[in-house]
């Protein structure tokens, strides 16, 4: 299993440009997730899916948007890039079942300028 | 809304001092309950977690947790840390969404 990927591992965005952080995962997780990471700070939820087709929104969902339209993947995109976007993005997904124990992404860097 | 704390921003410690490391959750119902470590430059990994039946889970590299959950606290200890141990670490706690939601960290920085 190749477990949770993401891609790109780095970008530089201009301001109001737009791209998508690819994310996915083999081990047929019903649930994933993405999240922000700021310096010195913790992992803030943007949004997340408890199954293909169903998203929601997490802590800071401003200025992103998702889809899922299979189990695997789980795109994040940006529509108008903005300074405050630059972090480092993380995608995890885990399983519904007893135990749940998400497994993390390698994260994406991304910088707006 | 559930909340995690974590109330040790940066921690400053020689090797072979105790580390105990406090975490606080604010969720009522049954709780899953983790702490992660990320190593500078590199992404999280799982250090122990928490399900049910014994409060006091053993992980990986020597660290442990207490769940009190009268105190609905998590906190992470380690006996004796080593230089190695100079990481980030993340408490969290998943709620009944499954929502995986992490405390701001502590930084551990231990001197040789």
């Amino acid at each position: 299993n190749a477990g949770v990927t993401q891609t790109p591992k780095f970008r530089i965005l201009k301001i109001g440009q737009s791209m998508t952080l690819q994310c996915a995962q083999d081990m047929n997780h019903n649930y994933m997730y993405w999240y922000r990471q700021d310096p010195g700070m913790g992992l803030k939820l943007i949004y997340y899916s408890v199954g293909a087709g169903i998203t929601d929104k997490g802590e800071v969902p401003n200025g992103y948007n998702v889809s899922r339209s299979t189990t695997e993947d789980f795109p994040l995109r940006l529509e108008l890039a903005a300074p405050s976007q630059t972090s480092v993005y993380f995608c995890a997904s885990s399983y519904s079942g007893e135990g749940v124990k998400p497994s993390f992404g390698p994260g994406t860097r991304l910088t707006v300028t | 809304a559930q909340s995690v704390s974590q109330h040790n921003h940066h921690v400053i410690l020689s090797e072979a001092a105790s580390l105990e490391l406090g975490c606080n959750y604010s969720y009522g119902g049954t709780v899953n309950l983790f702490w992660y470590v990320q190593y500078p430059g590199q992404h999280l990994q799982l250090l122990l977690k928490y399900f049910s039946g014994d409060p006091l889970v053993k992980g990986i590299k020597g660290f442990e947790a207490e769940f009190i959950k009268s105190k609905f606290s998590f906190n992470l200890r380690k006996p004796s840390v080593q230089w190695s141990d100079t990481a980030e670490y993340f408490c969290a706690a998943i709620t009944g969404r499954r929502a995986l939601t992490f405390g701001s960290g502590t930084r551990l920085q231990v001197q040789p």
